[in-house]
């Protein structure tokens, strides 16, 4: 595998479910992040962890939780989440969290539906 | 507030008709300027990084330059592959993230 790998692909799920995505990079990056991008709106960042650190949440709602078990891997844990949800989340990796403007490297993203 | 601006929002083109997109940008202390491009339903693909006036970066058809308030994607005799959303983006000054335009979508028609 090479670059940003995200699984699954697409997610279907209900406003009960709990679910996870998973994001890993073969860059040997140290920081990495979470976007959401709906339709007709610019991508928004949710979370960026730098050195396995979060460093920045952007007054994401609590539903989303997210985990950096080391600087490879990102997951987003998903519960209760609400119709509006439905977008498609990416993740993205740099060398460091943008102290000097470093280019961010994009994963697939993950098609989520809450139904 | 820091604001990314993208024009136009759509453009169609015909195969080998050369245009500009536009990416104009309010951040003070410039930190980089960033464009990708983006396939429908995909992660957007990393192009050129562009950190001070006067600036130009060029690859296949494309050229990006940078001036104090904007920069111009250049597309010259543009193939239907080069159809896709077009995204710039800026450092924030102060934070940790980057601000997206909202793009333009380029169609080229063969």
């Amino acid at each position: 595998e090479t670059g940003v790998t995200q699984t699954p692909r697409h997610l279907v799920m209900g406003m009960t479910n709990k679910k996870s995505l998973k994001c890993e990079q073969h860059l040997g990056h140290n920081a990495m992040y979470w976007y959401k991008q709906s339709a007709k709106k610019p991508l928004e960042l949710m979370f960026v962890y730098n050195f396995k650190e979060q460093t920045e949440n952007n007054s994401v709602p609590s539903r989303f939780s997210p985990e950096c078990p080391n600087s490879s891997h990102l997951f987003l844990h998903l519960h209760t989440l609400q119709p509006e949800d439905s977008a498609l989340y990416l993740c993205a990796s740099s060398q460091e969290a943008l102290a000097g403007g470093s280019e961010q490297f994009f994963g697939p993203g993950t098609r989520l539906t809450v139904l | 507030e820091d604001q990314v601006t993208q024009s136009p929002e759509a453009l169609r083109l015909q195969e080998g008709e050369s245009s500009s997109l536009n990416c104009s940008y309010t951040v003070s202390g410039l930190r980089g300027l960033f464009w990708y491009r983006q396939d429908p339903g995909k992660g957007p693909e990393f192009l050129f990084t562009l950190y001070s006036a006067g600036e130009e970066k060029e690859k296949e058809r494309l050229k990006a330059t940078l001036t104090k308030k904007e920069s111009f994607l250049h597309i010259t005799a543009p193939k239907p592959e080069d159809s896709a959303t077009y995204l710039c983006a800026v450092p924030e000054q102060g934070a940790q993230k980057l601000v997206f335009g909202q793009g333009t979508r380029l169609t080229i028609n063969p």
